[in-house]
């Protein structure tokens, strides 16, 4: 099975700073889907951004970003001038087409907006 | 459109008794997904439904949890009886067939075993 890593457990980031929450993935196959996930304190899991393997280019949302590595098998977060509402925990996720809709899931991390 | 909805919000019940948690996916969504979220941790799968079909049920324990999607629309899943351990929020989710598509999540169920 796919295995996603989340190597930061807590991350903190001043207001209106940037800051970036790192994933790894361990996977054989070539075509796949990643996603970041944000969960904020005792609300519902929402998708922040996804990725499709077979694109070169970053994906972008708003203050949103990701830096795909995929021969490294990183897909890290870059948050823009953080907000004290993108307090959260964050996960990211890979999906593979090959197990139809099986979604891995990394342990998360915790990120604090200090105004 | 409404999102995938899930009952009860919270559920407090004394070990060995059944607690029943009920979601509705959203419309037209044939994956359908329970989790299982302890605090500070990641989801991690207990059954999938594709339509009616669990297709993925490996990560279930069967002795005391049991899961039904009989028409291929809203699910149950059961656990009889709770353990201290059940304490966790159970998440549901669901998603469409496409290749790249995203799962969609419920507020979740906070279940205490007391």
């Amino acid at each position: 099975a796919q295995t996603v890593t989340q190597s930061q457990p807590e991350m903190s980031v001043q207001e209106a700073e940037t800051v970036t929450l790192s994933c790894t993935y361990d996977t054989s196959e070539s075509d796949y889907y990643l996603f970041w996930y944000k969960q904020p304190p005792s609300r519902q899991m929402i998708l922040v951004i996804r990725q499709e393997a077979y694109k070169q280019q970053n994906a972008t949302e708003n203050r949103f970003s990701v830096n795909f590595q995929k021969a490294a098998k990183s897909f890290s977060l870059k948050i823009s001038d953080s907000q004290l509402g993108d307090a959260a925990m964050y996960f990211c996720a890979y999906r593979s087409p090959n197990t139809g809709n099986q979604f891995y899931f990394g342990t998360g991390t915790s990120l604090t907006v200090i105004p | 459109e409404a999102g995938v909805v899930q009952s009860p919000r919270y559920k407090i019940i004394e070990k060995k008794q059944p607690v029943a948690f009920w979601c509705n996916p959203i419309s037209g969504h044939n994956t359908l997904y329970w989790y299982l979220q302890n605090l500070g941790q990641g989801p991690e799968l207990l059954i999938r439904y594709e339509n009616e079909e669990a297709v993925d049920d490996s990560q279930l324990p069967k002795d005391r949890f049991s899961a039904e999607r009989l028409k291929g629309v809203d699910s149950t899943l059961k656990i009889q009886p709770a353990e201290l351990g059940d304490s966790a929020v159970y998440l549901c989710a669901s998603s469409s067939q496409g290749r790249n598509n995203e799962q969609f999540f419920g507020p979740g169920t906070r279940l205490t075993v007391l």
